[in-house]
């Protein structure tokens, strides 16, 4: 079955860390490019980092850049965040989402259920 | 403010078609054909409905079509079904330090 599971999500004080996980299943994890986009409660999109298939290459949004860092193990199939310094304005439904094979063309064609940030005191 | 631009709203009735807007700018959408549009209903998470402009992912109706006029793309849903009700956003791939950039999205509504 072709998923992406986010985990890792929770409460967390401003300042503090946290690293979020998504693990695939059911395609070639080792060739595609994998994104983290987030969704703060109702609100729209927000592309937050890029990596790509074999971890060369990594690029971020400028409200993440400095904070966040993604990486990968493409032995055990996961995809990572972790996430220092965290505001308030990190709150949000995080989702892992499948890139494309090899080059980037900056879509986004499977998506997880999210795993949500609360960053609050 | 989101850096494309999408009406916040449109409707239709069942078997009309619908057309949805993104305007950005020649640093993204009129500069590359990495527009796709993303179907997100209530609780779930977003779909892939069209990519690089105009492609449908296999599966995805052909009601669905996209296409791009300079700096604005567009996204046409034909013979509206009451399925078709949620939340619409375009990407962009940007040519500024952030590599992708999101409309804030269009809530069709079936009536």
């Amino acid at each position: 079955q072709v998923q992406l599971v986010e985990s890792g999500g929770g409460v967390v004080q401003p300042g503090r860390s946290l690293r979020l996980s998504c693990g695939a299943s059911g395609f070639t994890f080792s060739s595609y490019g994998m994104h983290w986009v987030r969704q703060a409660p109702g609100k729209g999109l927000e592309w937050v980092a890029d990596i790509s298939y074999d971890e060369r290459d990594k690029y971020y949004a400028d409200s993440v850049k400095g904070r966040f860092t993604i990486s990968r193990d493409n032995s055990k199939n996961t995809l990572y965040l972790q996430m220092n310094s965290l505001r308030a304005e990190d709150t949000a439904l995080y989702y892992c989402a499948k890139g494309t094979q090899y080059a980037d063309y900056w879509y986004f064609d499977l998506w997880g259920r999210g795993t949500l940030v609360t960053v609050s005191s | 403010q989101s850096a494309l631009t999408q009406p916040a709203s449109v409707s239709g009735s069942p078997g009309q078609s619908i057309t949805i807007s993104c305007t950005g700018t020649s640093s993204d959408v009129g500069g590359y054909n990495y527009v796709s549009w993303y179907q997100q209903h209530p609780g779930k998470a977003p779909k892939l409905v069209i990519y690089e402009v105009s492609n449908r992912p296999s599966g995805v109706s052909n009601r669905f079509s996209g296409s791009k006029s300079g700096n604005t793309a567009s996204l046409t849903i034909s013979g509206l079904k009451a399925e078709d009700e949620a939340d619409y956003y375009c990407s962009s791939y940007t040519s500024s330090s952030t590599l992708v950039v999101f409309g804030g999205g269009t809530k069709l509504t079936v009536l």
